[in-house]
């Protein structure tokens, strides 16, 4: 098993430019997470999704969408990319939470560094 | 609003010493409270998790002490090693937030051979 794997590793932007990042994960989880992660500020929830064909926007969503076509994969979009926006980016998936409503375990990719001039 | 709150920013071991991190929380719906650990250039994993039922849960060298009625709770590595040397995140959960994890400001813990 792969786990969560993230594409590209690394990408340098021009301001005004758009990209998407790529999250996969072949564990059958239901929920997926992108988050960034900025020095001194911890990891924040962009944008999450609870099932095939769900999305909703988390702590700091404005310049980014998201779509989860496939279950399997979770897909990241910057359409006007902005040095505010140089961070580095980590997709996460977890399975539906217990019966009694209690999270479960969160498995994150290896990230994705961007930077934007 | 900050809604965790992780002290100190860094922290500095000889190795075999016991680093203790700590993080304070708002929310009192909050019921899951993990503890994630990152090296660098690598995403952060799980290291141990607690719920709100207990008051102490040790995994190994690992221990997290929670404390409800003040809202904090905080990890222990006991004899710590340089291999320990990482990026530590507290984080917590709950209620129907689906899963949405929200994380503390992480802790560079460096352990000096």
């Amino acid at each position: 098993n792969a786990g969560v794997t993230q594409t590209p590793k690394f990408r340098v932007l021009k301001t005004g430019q758009s990209m998407t990042l790529l999250c996969a994960q072949d564990m059958n989880h239901e929920y997926m997470y992108w988050y960034r992660q900025d020095p001194g500020m911890g990891l924040r929830l962009i944008h999450y999704s609870v099932g095939e064909g769900t999305t909703a926007k988390g702590e700091v969503p404005d310049g980014y969408n998201v779509s989860r076509l496939k279950k399997q994969n979770f897909l990241l979009g910057l359409e006007s990319a902005a040095p505010s926006q140089t961070s580095v980016y980590f997709c996460a998936s977890s399975s539906r939470p217990d019966g009694a409503g209690v999270s479960n375990e969160q498995f994150f990719g290896p990230g994705t560094r961007l930077t934007v001039l | 609003q900050q809604q965790v709150k992780q002290s100190p920013q860094s922290l500095i071991v000889q190795k075999g010493g016991i680093p203790i991190i700590n993080c304070a929380y708002e929310n009192t719906a909050f019921d899951y409270f993990p503890w994630y650990q990152q090296f660098p250039g690598k995403g952060p994993a799980l290291l141990i998790a607690i719920r709100p039922d207990v008051s102490e849960k040790k995994e190994g060298r690992f221990t997290i002490s929670f404390n409800k009625s003040a809202k904090q709770f905080s990890l222990h590595i006991m004899d710590s090693q340089p291999g320990d040397s990482a990026t530590y995140f507290c984080a917590v959960a709950g209620g129907t937030s689906y899963g949405k994890l929200t994380f503390g400001q992480g802790t560079i813990l460096t352990v000096h051979p």
